[in-house]
């Protein structure tokens, strides 16, 4: 069985730019959440998606966006970025959505310069 | 004030020590209730669900104060492999997202 898959795990990128990260859930998963963690702070909830579509989101701008797709892998999409953006980004996958036995992958590290 | 607030820490303590983490939550309409561990650099992992009656696993006991919206987590005889960063992690009920505290940085020296 494998576990949540994250790429990149390492990226640097300009402010301005956009950037696109992936996830692949655990088999069996059918829901993925995005969690954002700064460095020193608990992780803060992007949003979920179950069955491809948004199934709740946090206190997150617009320019985050994200997909789900029919095999339950999914991407996080950052607009405009900001200095601010730089974070360690967390995928977490559960079976079904409202089930709190999420297993995270090991984040994509990203830094805004 | 944050939803869920820890004692950053860290906390240094020698191997075999029994040390106790504390968390609060603002929210008295939170439902669950988690400790988990995350390693530098690494994700976080579940360590173990908090439940009213108290739960324990091991070294480690959980303990949830419903009234009080306290959680505590305690670990008995310190590893060095207990070094780690231990999050409080609280949901709302019909909620679907874990919303977590700070942490607090347990360092446990030889």
């Amino acid at each position: 069985e494998t576990g949540v898959t994250q790429s990149p795990t390492h990226l640097i990128k300009t402010r301005g730019q956009q950037v696109t990260l992936r996830c692949s859930s655990q088999s069996g998963h059918n829901t993925v959440s995005w969690y954002q963690q700064a460095l020193g702070q608990g992780p803060q909830f992007i949003f979920q998606y179950y069955r491809e579509e948004e199934n709740g989101r946090g206190n997150f701008p617009p320019r985050f966006s994200g997909l789900q797709f029919p095999n339950y892998s999914s991407e996080l999409n950052v607009n405009a970025l900001e200095l601010d953006d730089s974070a360690l980004y967390l995928c977490a996958s559960s079976p079904k959505a409202a089930d709190y036995g999420y297993t995270f992958g090991s984040g994509t590290r990203l830094t805004v310069v | 004030r944050k939803e869920v607030e820890q004692d950053p820490g860290p906390f240094n303590v020698p191997e075999g020590a029994t040390v106790a983490f504390n968390c609060t939550y603002s929210n008295s309409a939170s439902q669950s209730f988690f400790w988990y561990r995350q390693d530098c650099r690494k994700e976080p992992k579940l360590l173990m669900s908090v439940y009213s009656s108290g739960n324990e696993d091991g070294r480690f006991t959980a303990q949830l104060n419903r009234a009080s919206q306290y959680i505590s987590l305690l670990i008995r005889d310190s590893k060095l492999s207990d070094s780690a960063t231990y999050l409080c992690v609280v949901t709302m009920d019909s909620s679907y997202k874990l919303i977590f505290g700070s942490g607090t940085r347990l360092l446990v020296r030889p």
